[in-house]
């Protein structure tokens, strides 16, 4: 089974800053991580997607890397900005008879205030 | 290009009622997958259907059923609603949803379910 943990599960910061969300997954056997965004109540808008072979992810101020090996996501965003406050989620697919279900971490809730 | 597309986007039911939500996929996606979205319980996948077959289900009762047609536009229907159903449901679609398949998922908006 797999489980994916966010940590943490809330942040907030002042405008500018640099800041690191993490997501862990128990089965290193990923087909992907794809990292999310949802603002309140609304459905998710995809930021990057990270093949297994792939260590890193790129596009604009975000960054997303990815260790297998060790089970580790995380998302970098540089600069950050009022805008950016949303609920992050990552999620992983597992390779085999469930490829085509995501897993979900529970997310982390941004505030970036100006 | 159109993305994915929920309707209705609200909805307010009876306890006992059933409901059918439905979501048309980005044209080409041929696999879609259906999510239940609560506070407490956070994102849980319901089942995912690839050419009108349903290939995975999630942990939820016999109540929730899904569909695929043709075109690849999917319904899904809850019946005997329960309070505990209420939530924001998200559908999804992938261009395979397999092998071979770098595009990842498109989420739709949601459809809003609220049992009173």
């Amino acid at each position: 089974k797999q489980e994916v943990t966010q940590i943490p599960a809330a942040l907030s910061v002042p405008e500018g800053e640099n800041l690191v969300l993490n997501c862990s997954f128990t089965d290193s056997a990923i087909y992907n991580l794809q990292w999310f965004r949802q603002d309140p109540g609304k459905g998710l808008t995809s930021l990057l997607l990270i093949q297994s072979s792939q260590r890193e992810q790129t596009s604009g101020r975000l960054n997303a890397s990815l260790d297998k090996s060790s089970g580790r996501s995380t998302l970098y965003i540089a600069a950050s900005q009022p805008g950016d406050s949303a609920t992050y989620l990552c999620a992983v697919r597992r390779r085999g008879s469930t490829l085509g279900r995501l897993y979900f971490g529970r997310g982390t809730q941004l505030t970036v205030w100006p | 290009k159109a993305g994915v597309t929920q309707t209705p986007r609200y909805l307010i039911k009876t306890r006992g009622q059933q409901v059918t939500l439905s979501c048309s996929p980005i044209s080409g996606h041929r696999s879609v997958s259906w999510y239940q979205q609560t506070p407490g319980q956070g994102l849980q996948f319901l089942f995912e259907y690839f050419s009108e077959t349903q290939r995975n289900k999630g942990n939820f009762p016999g109540r929730f059923s899904g569909r695929q047609f043709s075109n690849s536009r999917s319904e899904m229907n809850v019946s005997t609603l329960e309070l505990g159903d209420s939530a924001l449901y998200l559908c999804a679609s992938s261009l395979a949803g397999g092998q071979g398949d770098i595009y990842g998922y498109t989420f739709g908006s949601g459809t809003r379910l609220t049992v009173v």
